[in-house]
């Protein structure tokens, strides 16, 4: 079965610095990628997706994810971060299927004014 | 489009007594499901619904039952409420099955005294 481990509980940055949020997943095949974000007290919104194709994949607010098979990753990244940033982010990966999807542990970043 | 609701926000209950939290989307999906959340654990998958009056159970179903009887409404049912089912749950849905965004709820803050 597949498995993802955020290797970072906590993550302090500061504004304008840049942001690399670790995920390594395992999967036997290729894998379906996501990454969400959730603000305090909502629900969880998708960033972005990788299914096949381009490795590198661009996501809504700014940030980027690249597929490295070769390392099981998916790390999520951001040139400049924002206060708004501030939140938990969320590694996922799944089969075809969605009601195989395995979360991440998640990421909780804080932004340093 | 209101997305994916739910409701109450927030309970609190006594061990053993039994409650119901709703959940509806007005995105004409196919696919809904219910997560619980706990702290460094990610999400996990209670059940799913693939449609209406089809339902199966995702990766931690114990204590837990749903019904779809409309494309809309997936209510999840605790029959006897433990301390161990204290938690944050996320009700989500998708257009189908397959690899599709999830869009989740603001989710429900359940405490079992």
């Amino acid at each position: 079965a597949q498995s993802v481990t955020q290797p970072d509980i906590h993550i302090t940055v500061s504004e304008g610095a840049s942001l690399e949020l670790r995920c390594n997943y395992s999967y036997g095949a290729t894998p379906y990628l996501f990454w969400y974000v959730q603000s305090p007290g909502q629900g969880l919104q998708l960033l972005l997706k990788y299914f096949s194709g381009d490795t590198l994949v661009q996501g809504i607010k700014g940030f980027e994810a690249e597929f490295k098979r070769s390392q099981s990753s998916f790390n999520l990244r951001k040139p400049s971060v924002h206060w708004s940033d501030a939140a938990e982010y969320f590694c996922a990966v799944g089969a075809n299927n969605n009601n195989d999807m395995r979360f991440g542990a998640g990421t909780r970043l804080t932004v340093k004014p | 489009n209101a997305g994916v609701t739910q409701t109450p926000k927030f309970q609190v209950l006594k061990t053993g007594q039994s409650m119901t939290l709703q959940c509806a989307q007005d995105m004409n999906h196919e696919y809904m499901s219910w997560y619980r959340q706990d702290p460094g654990m990610g999400l996990r998958l209670i059940h799913y619904s693939v449609g209406a009056g089809i339902t199966d159970q995702g990766e931690v179903p114990n204590g837990y039952n749903v019904s779809r009887s409309t494309t809309e409404d997936f209510p999840l049912r605790l029959l006897s409420a433990a301390p161990s089912q204290t938690s944050v749950y996320f009700c989500a849905s998708s257009y189908s099955l397959t690899g599709n965004e999830q869009f989740f709820g603001p989710g429900t803050r359940l405490t079992v005294l």
